[in-house]
């Protein structure tokens, strides 16, 4: 059972790139989200989605896009790279969005901006 | 926007002793949830706390959800150098459906 899977796990990007991190994951989880992660400042919401054909903003998402063409797939967007944008990405699924829901996290795709 | 502060942020410690690590707010949420986070891997949640004043008990981990449900802590007993990780607290409130992270808790324990 795969889970939640992120690819790249790697990437560096020159600034003004643009790229896309795939996210999958195979619960058939209605729930998807996209979080940054930055030293000392935890996990931080980029976009979110409730459904197919569904997303919405979470708490830091401009430079992102997001899509959400099937329930299975979950892509974020970068549009043009900047060195604030060097992060740690999760991708994050769940059976729906109630607080007590277990969110399953992927490994993380780990993007470097020059 | 609703904001989780953890403490203390690094903690070292020896193989065998205790510890407890905070999660507060000055907002309330309607469920909590505690996550541990190895390196170059996803978080993996521990427990959810939803009742004010709960306590739930994982092995040699105890987690106490606030009265006023504005704050967790989460104890270790006897520590062990598995323990070693990043501990993030996560709140939710009836509003919305966001998820929202404290900083962590950076934990190694030394043999």
């Amino acid at each position: 059972n795969a889970g939640v899977t992120q690819t790249p796990k790697f990437q560096v990007l020159k600034t003004g790139q643009s790229m896309t991190l795939q996210c999958a994951q195979d619960m058939n989880h209605e729930y998807m989200s996209w979080y940054r992660q930055d030293p000392g400042m935890g996990l931080r919401l980029i976009h979110y989605s409730v459904g197919a054909g569904i997303t919405d903003q979470g708490e830091v998402p401009n430079g992102y896009n997001v899509s959400r063409s099937t329930t299975e797939d979950f892509p974020l967007r970068l549009l043009s790279a900047a060195p604030s944008q060097t992060s740690v990405y999760f991708c994050a699924s769940s059976y729906s969005f109630r607080g007590d829901q277990p969110q399953h996290f992927g490994d993380g795709t780990r993007l470097s901006i020059l | 926007t609703q904001l989780l502060e953890q403490s203390p942020q690094f903690l070292s410690i020896q193989e065998g002793e205790n510890l407890t690590v905070y999660c507060n707010s000055s907002s309330v949420f309607s469920s909590l949830q505690w996550y541990r986070q190895e390196p170059g891997e996803g978080p993996v949640l521990l427990v959810t706390v939803v009742t004010g004043g709960e306590v739930k008990k994982l092995k040699r981990l105890t987690f106490q959800f606030g009265d006023a449900r504005k704050d967790s802590s989460l104890h270790i007993t006897a520590a062990q150098p598995g323990d070693t990780g990043l501990y993030l607290c996560a709140g939710s409130s009836n509003a919305g459906n966001m998820l929202t992270f404290g900083g962590g808790t950076r934990l190694m324990v030394k043999p």
